[in-house]
């Protein structure tokens, strides 16, 4: 099986901009969680998907949205970029039912 | 919500010896401890979890001990190896799959050789 993918790997944009982030799950999975980590916090918790619809949702601002596809595939926006938005965007993949979570490359945003 | 406290934020081990992370959890409904080693530059990559209906589970030479009552976890490895160095987080959830993990803030542990 293929294993999480996101794209793009890298990113960098300025503050102000908007920027949308893409992760393809497992095959059959069904569920996404999107996860934000920077050296100062850590890994903290954005939202979940499963079956297009968000289930749950971490502390975060409104810029930070998301949405989920009919065949899985998650996107995450984030609108009017701050410096502080600089960090790795994780996405997990699980089947929904359980717990377990695996992992994508992430997606390194830089905000200038 | 869910406040999950590591310790230690780095251990030092010498090749050969044991290692050992402790975690503490809040959220007496949290039933899913899942732990994650992260390579520099790399993704978490899960390598070995528990739920709260086990004590303590073994994969080789890692292993995890839940105490429900005092809301803590650890992670065990033994035998260190040089490819062991990593940052290790530990997580806590409730829920059947909706609800996002809550990590600890990571250790980094170094082998020495």
């Amino acid at each position: 099986k293929a294993g999480v993918t996101q794209t793009p790997r890298y990113l960098i944009k300025t503050r102000g901009q908007q920027v949308t982030l893409s992760c393809s799950p497992i095959s059959g999975h069904r569920s996404v969680s999107w996860y934000q980590q920077t050296p100062g916090q850590g890994l903290q918790f954005l939202f979940e998907y499963f079956s297009e619809t968000q289930r749950n949702k971490g502390n975060f601002p409104g810029r930070f949205s998301g949405r989920q596809f009919s065949n899985s595939r998650s996107e995450m926006n984030v609108s009017t970029l701050e410096l502080g938005d600089s960090a790795l965007y994780l996405c997990a993949s699980s089947s929904g039912m359980d717990n377990e979570q695996f992992f994508g490359p992430g997606t390194r945003l830089t905000v200038l | 919500g869910e406040n999950v406290e590591q310790h230690p934020s780095t251990l030092s081990v010498q090749e050969g010896d044991s290692a050992v992370i402790k975690c503490t959890y809040s959220d007496s409904a949290s039933n899913y401890f899942p732990w994650y080693k992260q390579e520099l530059g790399k993704r978490p990559q899960l390598i070995i979890d528990i739920r709260s209906n086990v004590g303590e589970k073994k994969d080789q030479r890692i292993a995890v001990t839940l105490n429900k009552t005092a809301k803590h976890f650890s992670l065990h490895i033994t035998e260190t190896q040089p490819e062991d160095s990593a940052v290790y987080f530990c997580a806590a959830t409730s829920g059947g799959g909706a609800d996002g993990l809550t990590f600890g803030k990571g250790t980094h542990l170094i082998i020495q050789p």
